[in-house]
Parts: C-alpha cells; structure tokens; sequence
C-alpha cells in the first residue's frame, strides 16, 4: 500500500523559515516524479514544486521560486520543502504528492497524496 | 496565466446523474486529470487521462471531453459522493501543473 506520510509544519512568524518532510513506502521510491501541492484554508489546490527521481531536474511555481528549495533523499524515501521568507499567503496544507510526469509530453497526474501537513504563517 | 474554469457548485438528488465542467483554452489538445477531495481529507485521482478510471473508482465515475470542455460524469450519485471536485492538466508555456478552482458536489 502506497503511503505518504508529512510532517514539519507549524506556526512561523512573517519572514521565517520551516521545512517540510515527506516519507514514503509502499513503492520504489527512486522511480517516481515527486510533487508538494498546497491548499489555503477553504481554497483551492495550487502546486508548488516538483523533483526528478535522481533530483536533477526541479520546477518552482513562480511565486515561490527562490524562497522554497525541493530535495529527495532516495536512501530514505524522502522528499523534503524548505521554505524561507514565508508570507502570510503562504499559509496552507501543504501535501506531498507522487506524481507521473512527462516533461516532453507536458503531462503529469497526481496519484497518490499524504494527508497534508498545516503551514500557519502569523505573527 | 492559463485557467482552468469549474462551477463553483452542482446539486444532484439522490439516484441522479451530476455532470461538472471544466474549460480551458485548447483543453481539447491536452489531457485532463480528475479529483475528488471530501471534507478534511486529502486529494483522490478519479479520473486521469480524460477518461481513465484508477482501479478501486466506481464504474459510476466516468470522463470525457469536447471543444474546449472536460466533463466529470458521477452516475446514480449517492450521499458519499459529496465533495469537491478538481480538474487539473498541465501548462506548458510555464512548466507547470494548473488546477481548476474546484465544484463543491452538494447531494439534496
């Protein structure tokens, strides 16, 4: 059973940092596209970035480039956010997702999501 | 930026048949993907491909596409089927994923 388990978030004032962690199980996880995918209380979803399995390649959302950084530590079936410079707008639920991406054909599904992880940014 | 337009809203009695849309410009030549999020719970794929049905999702579940309109078709929708409903592809000029605003599914 594939599973995605978050952790990490918390309240952070304007300005702060926080990383978040994704463990994984249940399938290979050096094979798969792996995503974080943020939800503001009563929004809708918005991605935010996503790595390559051997995490050469990263994509950003535009808003958050240079103030969040995604990696994956392959040996231990995790993907980790770093989030700096935190604004208010930022705060959200925060899920990690598997994905199955396709530069070249520009396609990607998101198949498998952990239950989220709150990120409150407040003074 | 590229958009991807819901309803904010569909009711559906009980037994019915409850279509949500979704629109974008040149959908038609992208694939669009389908999920289902109930209160306090996470995102699931119920559709991917246009039409595609992961397994463990009710036949009742079904996609399909035309012009510029994707269209989530729940059959015979029964009250654990109320939701949110999110349609989701991919933008190419910015290299990343673009989801719909989502359909609040209200069961009468």
């Amino acid at each position: 059973e594939v599973q995605l388990v978050e952790s990490g978030g918390g309240l952070v004032q304007p300005g702060g940092s926080l990383r978040l962690s994704c463990v994984a199980s249940g399938f290979t996880f050096s094979s798969f596209w792996m995503d974080w995918v943020r939800q503001a209380p009563g929004k809708g979803l918005e991605w935010v970035a996503n790595i390559k399995q051997d995490g050469n390649e990263k994509y950003y959302l535009h808003s958050v480039k240079d103030r969040f950084t995604i990696s994956r530590d392959n040996a231990k079936n995790s993907v980790y956010l770093e989030m700096s410079s935190l604004r208010v707008e930022d705060t959200a639920v925060y899920y990690c997702a598997r994905s199955i991406f396709s530069v070249v054909e520009g396609d990607i599904i998101f198949d498998y999501w952990g239950q989220g992880s709150l990120v409150t940014v407040s003074s | 930026s590229y958009v991807l337009t819901q309803p904010p809203s569909v009711s559906v009695a009980p037994g019915k048949t409850a279509r949500i849309t979704c629109g974008g410009n040149n959908i038609g030549s992208k694939s669009v993907h389908w999920y289902q999020q109930k209160p306090g719970q996470a995102p699931v794929l119920v559709i991917y491909y246009d039409s595609d049905r992961p397994s463990g999702i009710p036949e009742r579940f079904s996609g399909s596409k035309s012009g510029d309109t994707a269209t989530l078709t729940i059959s015979r929708v029964e009250a654990g089927d109320e939701a949110d409903y999110y349609c989701q592809n991919y933008e190419s000029s910015s290299d990343h994923p673009v989801f719909g605003g989502g359909t609040k599914l209200s069961v009468l």
